[in-house]
């Protein structure tokens, strides 16, 4: 059961060019997504979240944008940066237990 | 930046022993987690923790699994009897008070069952 799903398992991009990591979920009843970031041998690193009242959230170079329609949404990185290279995970709050989610990751890698 | 902090990071155990793992959590953090990562596989829940007694559990979380808070500082994940299917990733996170507030992670531990 997929309920949260990141279909791109990868994706390379050039050194100050934008990376775009998309999310997709099931229930529209999830109300707070999160990204997080890992890197290997480390646990997941919070990087940005949005609440379903709005459909934009930004921190600095990190932006997330939600589409309740269209259950989807993405984590923009610009510029992207060598030190962006990890794998990324979107989560998924559910609004009964507070457990997160979690799809399966997509791994960026930013080249110079 | 406080942060979560688990300890070991690396735990190898002998099929059917018991084995502890050990989190601390950030310390005005209201609410206490635990997730596992089998190699390959997603992040997934086992359990939650909130004033002294577990608020939720998946059917990972069987008799075998138990959770504790012994003291103000520590959250302890005991499984009671190791099956190799218990080697994976687990991690600890905790978070504020507010819902809509982020889990923090540790870096987890990475047991081994042999």
């Amino acid at each position: 059961d997929q309920q949260v799903k990141q279909n791109s398992p990868s994706l390379s991009v050039q050194e100050g060019r934008i990376s775009i990591l998309n999310c997709d979920y099931t229930n529209s009843m999830f109300d707070y997504f999160l990204w997080y970031k890992k890197y290997p041998a480390e646990g997941p690193t919070f990087l940005i979240s949005i609440s379903s009242i709005k459909d934009k959230n930004e921190d600095g170079r990190f932006t997330v944008f939600l589409n309740k329609s269209a259950k989807h949404l993405s984590l923009h990185i610009v510029p992207s940066q060598p030190g962006d290279s990890a794998v990324y995970f979107c989560a998924a709050s559910d609004p009964n237990t507070d457990k997160l989610i979690f799809g399966t990751g997509t791994r960026l890698q930013v080249f110079p | 930046e406080p942060e979560v902090t688990q300890t070991p990071s690396h735990q190898v155990t002998q099929m059917g022993q018991e084995v502890i793992l050990r989190c601390v959590p950030i310390s005005n953090h209201l609410y206490f987690y635990w997730y596992r990562q089998i190699l390959g596989q997603k992040v997934e829940f086992l359990v939650s923790f909130y004033n002294n007694e577990i608020s939720e559990k998946s059917e990972i979380f069987d008799d075998q699994f138990s959770v504790e808070r012994p003291d103000g500082s520590n959250f302890t994940l005991k499984i009671r009897s190791t099956k190799l299917e218990d080697s994976a990733m687990y991690f600890c996170a905790s978070k504020g008070w507010d819902r809509n507030q982020p889990q923090h992670f540790g870096d987890g531990t990475r047991l081994s069952i042999l």
